[in-house]
């Protein structure tokens, strides 16, 4: 079965710096892979999603890479700040709108 | 409110009580997944459900786990005879018919079986 790895240990930077993510997958490639932030006590929100077919997207201060040769996906913030302390989630899904296979996540903590 | 909306958001059972835990997703959304996240790890898929049609009910972990979604909206997890390794937060989730890879999450339902 598929299996996703994200950064194990919590990222600390510092505030302006770019911070940067990995989730790596075993397994063959899925169609989409995306991003979320989860805040203790909520609910993962979406912030980006990438195609097997893309390379790179970006929004804002936000930036994902999918490499499937590498099966891996990098996820960068630049200009980091405090605000982006949360934990990140990687998330792999093989079809439209079908079920999340989720990373085990990576807590960012951004320190002024 | 327009988000997803779960409830309880904790609840506490003893072991063998029978729990039910609802989920109101965004008026319109087809889809609706309901997941379960242990502490320190990513959701872990449940269920999924199209309109009232359970589509995928391949992760519910045993035959106590059971989800309904009977008019296309509300949906409940019910568990029934909880155990300890049933403690986790349920999260459901909803999407959008055309934009169906973009899934929005409620805050969860933590549940502690004692």
């Amino acid at each position: 079965s598929q299996k996703i790895e994200q950064n194990s240990e919590a990222l600390n930077i510092q505030e302006g710096k770019t911070a940067t993510l990995t989730c790596n997958y075993t397994n063959y490639s899925p169609a989409y892979l995306q991003w979320y932030r989860q805040d203790p006590g909520r609910g993962p929100v979406f912030l980006l999603l990438i195609r097997e077919n893309e390379k790179e997207k970006r929004k804002e201060r936000l930036k994902v890479t999918f490499d499937t040769t590498l099966k891996q996906s990098l996820f960068h913030i630049t200009a980091s700040q405090p605000a982006d302390s949360a934990t990140y989630l990687c998330a792999l899904s093989y079809n439209q709108g079908g079920k999340l296979i989720f990373g085990q996540g990576t807590e960012l903590s951004v320190k002024p | 409110g327009a988000g997803v909306s779960q409830s309880p958001r904790y609840k506490v059972a003893k072991r063998g009580q029978d729990v039910a835990l609802r989920c109101d997703p965004i008026s319109g959304h087809v889809s609706l997944f309901w997941y379960q996240q242990a502490l320190g790890q990513g959701p872990e898929f449940l269920t999924y459900f199209q309109n009232e049609a359970q589509l995928d009910k391949s992760g519910l972990p045993s035959d106590r786990f059971f989800a309904e979604r009977p008019e296309g909206s509300v949906s409940t997890l019910k568990i029934q005879r909880t155990q300890q390794e049933d403690s986790a937060v349920y999260l459901c989730a909803s999407s959008l018919r055309w934009d169906k890879n973009i899934q929005y999450f409620g805050a969860g339902t933590r549940l502690s079986v004692l």
